[in-house]
Parts: structure tokens; sequence; C-alpha cells
């Protein structure tokens, strides 16, 4: 079976400060990875996609940057934090080729004083 | 780019009770999907709906979609306080799914 996973799970840094987030998945090749993020009582705003290795896609202009340098990991990283950047980012995946069903990981609440 | 509108914002109601949330959309879709998320959770996928697909149910949750309308529906019913979280449509957009803001749902035993 297919799991996904995020950490840390609450993160709390100082603005400025740099940041790298993981998340992997488990039990399937070649997914598509999503990056959201939600503000507290808000909905999910899609930040970044991959449909591959080296291959991202940006929604929004912002302080944040991913990679994706293995099949199933993809990384959130941002250089300087800003008080902004707060929030709760949920990682997600779903299979390659089909725009369907997408399976979260258990979310990382960051922070930023 | 915002998509689905959930409605109402938030909602309110009493164990057994069926609770009802729609959602509407802007463009064409293929798919519409509702997901579940419990405070401070991963959401979870309840059910999706295809476009040539009028209705469908999962246990306790029917959903209508009404393609000429540009809404959809999620239904509840008997519902527990377990039922107690934020519901989201979401809709395809090209590669990526576009959530909305979500109803919060509260249900008190």
């Amino acid at each position: 079976s297919q799991t996904i996973h995020q950490w840390p799970a609450t993160l709390v840094q100082p603005v400025g400060s740099p940041l790298s987030l993981e998340c992997t998945v488990e039990g399937t090749s070649n997914p598509n990875l999503y990056w959201y993020r939600q503000a507290a009582g808000r909905g999910l705003q899609l930040l970044f996609y991959s449909v591959g290795i080296g291959q991202i896609s940006s929604e929004v202009p912002q302080n944040l940057s991913a990679s994706r340098p293995q099949d199933r990991q993809f990384i959130l990283s941002s250089k300087k934090l800003l008080l902004s950047d707060s929030g709760f980012y949920l990682c997600a995946w779903e299979t390659s080729g089909v725009t369907d069903t997408q399976y979260f990981g258990p979310g990382t609440r960051l922070t930023v004083l | 780019s915002q998509q689905g509108e959930e409605d109402p914002q938030a909602l309110s109601i009493q164990e057994g009770e069926n609770a009802t949330m729609n959602c509407s959309y802007k463009t064409s879709i293929n798919n519409l999907q509702w997901y579940r998320q419990n405070s401070g959770r991963g959401l979870v996928h309840l059910i999706l709906i295809r476009s040539n697909e009028r209705e469908k149910h999962s246990g306790r949750l029917r959903v209508t979609l009404d393609t000429s309308k540009k809404s959809s529906s999620l239904l509840i019913t008997a519902s527990r306080a377990a039922d107690t979280a934020s519901y989201f449509c979401a809709t395809d957009e090209g590669t990526a799914l576009i959530f909305g803001k979500g109803t919060t749902l509260s249900v008190s035993s």
C-alpha cells in the first residue's frame, strides 16, 4: 500500500532563516506530487506540483521553491522566511497521468516569528 | 486560481441530523471531488463524481452534480460527532486540483 510522509510535523523558525520541508512517498512509482499551503481557517493554496524528477511547476510567485531530487521525494525550501510564510503545509501525491484522487500527508505546521 | 466555492462557510447541527454542503465552480470539469479535513490533519478523500454522473453514494454520503448549474452538493445523513471536520470540494484544472475554502461542520451530541 502507498504511504506519504512529511517532516517535521511542526516547526518554529525566526524571520530570515532558511526552510526545508520534506515529503516522501512509498509504494508507488512516478507519482505527481504537490505542495499546498493552508493559512489558518482558509482553503488550500496550490504552491508547486511536479510530474517527474526535476520537473517543477510553480502556481504562485512567492518566497518559496521546490525540488524533486528523486522520484518519490519532494522538498519545499526557502532561503529567507517571511512572517507571511506561516501556515500549514501539505504534500500530496496522485497517480501519474490522471487528475484524480490525491492522497495527502499529515502536514507540517510552520510558525515564523 | 479559485475554482470551487463551498457554501455555507460554517454549519452547526445536532447528532442524527443531516448536513448539506454546496459547492459552485466556474469552468468545465472532468470530475469533482470532496475531501474531509480533521483539525490540524491532512485531507482525506471522500468521493469523486465524474462530469457524466449526476449522483453518487458512499455509505452515509451522497453527492450530486449539476453541470448545467456548475454546482455540487454533499449530503451527510444521520450525522455523528465524529463527522465534525472541514469539508472541501475540488475540481480538476489541467494537471492540478483546485480546492475551495471549505465548509466547517460541527456536530454536537
